[in-house]
């Protein structure tokens, strides 16, 4: 069936470099994606998407890249700071599906100081 | 500004009964949708509303599953005699009217089934 997964459960980076998060999906007929960030006890927090008529959308400290050859998602985020340790999940709507989005299982990001 | 609401924060109840969660939707949204989190797994689909529309009850797990929108805003999501594999974290996100727009996410209840 039509899945999004991730490559990596946990990514640890050092302060300060870059970080880069990967997503896989399945469905090529998916329209739009979206990048959440979720912290122990709260509701995932939208962080930036992207429609699949674009391959790259810029935000602050973030970027996100589409891939739509080979049906990939990555998120990267600039300068990593301890308060982005958090949980990472790619998510995917298909329009004639209705407004469900589709999740990921999750990169687990751990910033060291 | 507010952002999207759920109440309570918290349920524990023994197997049998039946719950009410409540969400209340960022002003304005017409879009308002349940999904469900169970322990270190991504979330999973339930219910959405949109404006006037017929909901979309597709993710729905099984029939003691049950969503109401009244009024165009507050959404309550009933679950009638909870299993143990309903012990989960029910989110609400709410949207503004488009499939491209995101959907915010409120913090959820977490539900213990006893």
């Amino acid at each position: 069936g039509e899945s999004v997964g991730l490559h990596l459960p946990t990514l640890s980076v050092q302060e300060g470099d870059n970080s880069i998060i990967n997503c896989a999906y399945s469905n090529s007929a998916s329209d739009y994606f979206i990048w959440y960030k979720q912290e122990s006890g709260k509701g995932p927090q939208f962080i930036i998407d992207i429609r699949s008529n674009m391959d790259k959308r810029q935000g602050q400290r973030v970027t996100v890249l589409l891939n739509k050859t080979v049906k990939h998602l990555s998120l990267q985020i600039a300068a990593t700071q301890p308060g982005d340790s958090a949980v990472y999940f790619c998510a995917e709507m298909t329009y004639n599906q209705g407004g469900k989005l589709i999740f990921g299982q999750g990169t687990e990001l751990s910033v060291k100081p | 500004g507010a952002g999207v609401s759920q109440s309570p924060s918290n349920k524990v109840t023994e197997k049998g009964k039946d719950v009410e969660l409540r969400c209340d939707p960022i002003s304005g949204h017409t879009a308002l949708y349940w999904y469900r989190q169970s322990l270190g797994q991504g979330l999973e689909f339930l219910i959405y509303f949109q404006g006037n529309s017929a909901p979309d009850k597709s993710g729905l797990p099984s029939d003691r599953f049950s969503a109401e929108r009244t009024g165009g805003s507050v959404s309550t999501l009933t679950i009638q005699r909870t299993q143990q594999e309903d012990s989960a974290v029910y989110l609400c996100a709410s949207s503004s009217q488009g499939l491209n727009q995101p959907q915010h996410f409120g913090d959820g209840t977490r539900l213990s089934i006893l």
